[in-house]
């Protein structure tokens, strides 16, 4: 049974700072691997989408790798800003289903301080 | 930029009642599905939704629960006789034929 985890569940750092996000999972026969936003009380907001067949994917100042081997993926967030604080979730398809169904990590929260 | 849309956003319930989540998807989209996140923990999958039937769904999604797609733009959850660890934020999702997926903005239900 596919699971996911992140690591760390908190992370607080100062504006300006580089930082990376971790997630694992357990089996590596993903479909896909997904990173999302979540603000407080909010929905999820998709960030980036890696293929299982893609190594790495960029937008803006985030940019999400993926080992499939090894079971593992990091979001790197360039430049952090006060408004990147949220809890940013990782989610796996594993294609067990063939209906996209999503397997959620837990989520790290991030405060960027001013 | 479309968005998938949920009412309510917060409902309050008593132990025992039916509550039904009504979610609108983004129009062209094919692939609907309702997760849930109780309070302090993982968003967990419900049920996924294809071609006018249920194509999975989770071990959570007893017979207490069904989903409907009653005139083809509304989306449902209900809920049948709502229990206290029912309460959490339900999300509803969908996509294309694509694998981005996009949630709405939750409804949040208490039982009380």
């Amino acid at each position: 049974k596919q699971e996911v985890t992140q690591i760390p569940a908190a992370l607080s750092v100062p504006e300006g700072e580089n930082l990376v996000l971790n997630c694992s999972f357990t089996d590596s026969a993903i479909y896909n691997l997904q990173w999302f936003r979540q603000d407080p009380g909010k929905g999820l907001t998709s960030l980036l989408l890696i293929q299982s067949s893609q190594r790495e994917q960029t937008s803006g100042r985030l940019n999400a790798s993926l080992d499939k081997s090894s079971g593992r993926s990091t979001l790197y967030i360039a430049a952090s800003q006060p408004g990147d604080s949220a809890t940013y979730l990782c989610a796996v398809d594993d294609g067990s289903s063939n209906t996209g169904k999503l397997i959620f990590g837990q989520g790290t929260t991030l405060q960027v301080k001013p | 930029e479309p968005e998938v849309t949920q009412t309510p956003s917060h409902q309050v319930t008593q132990m025992g009642q039916e509550v039904i989540l009504r979610c609108v998807p983004i129009s062209n989209h094919l692939y609907f599905y309702w997760y849930r996140q109780i309070l302090g923990q993982k968003v967990e999958f419900l049920v996924s939704f294809y071609n006018n039937e249920i194509s999975e769904k989770s071990e959570i999604f007893d017979d207490q629960f069904s989903v409907e797609r009653p005139d083809g733009s509304n989306f449902t959850l209900k809920i049948r006789s709502t229990k206290l660890e029912d309460s959490a934020m339900y999300f509803c999702a969908s996509r294309q034929t694509g694998n981005t997926i996009y949630f709405g903005e939750g409804s949040w239900l208490t039982v009380v």
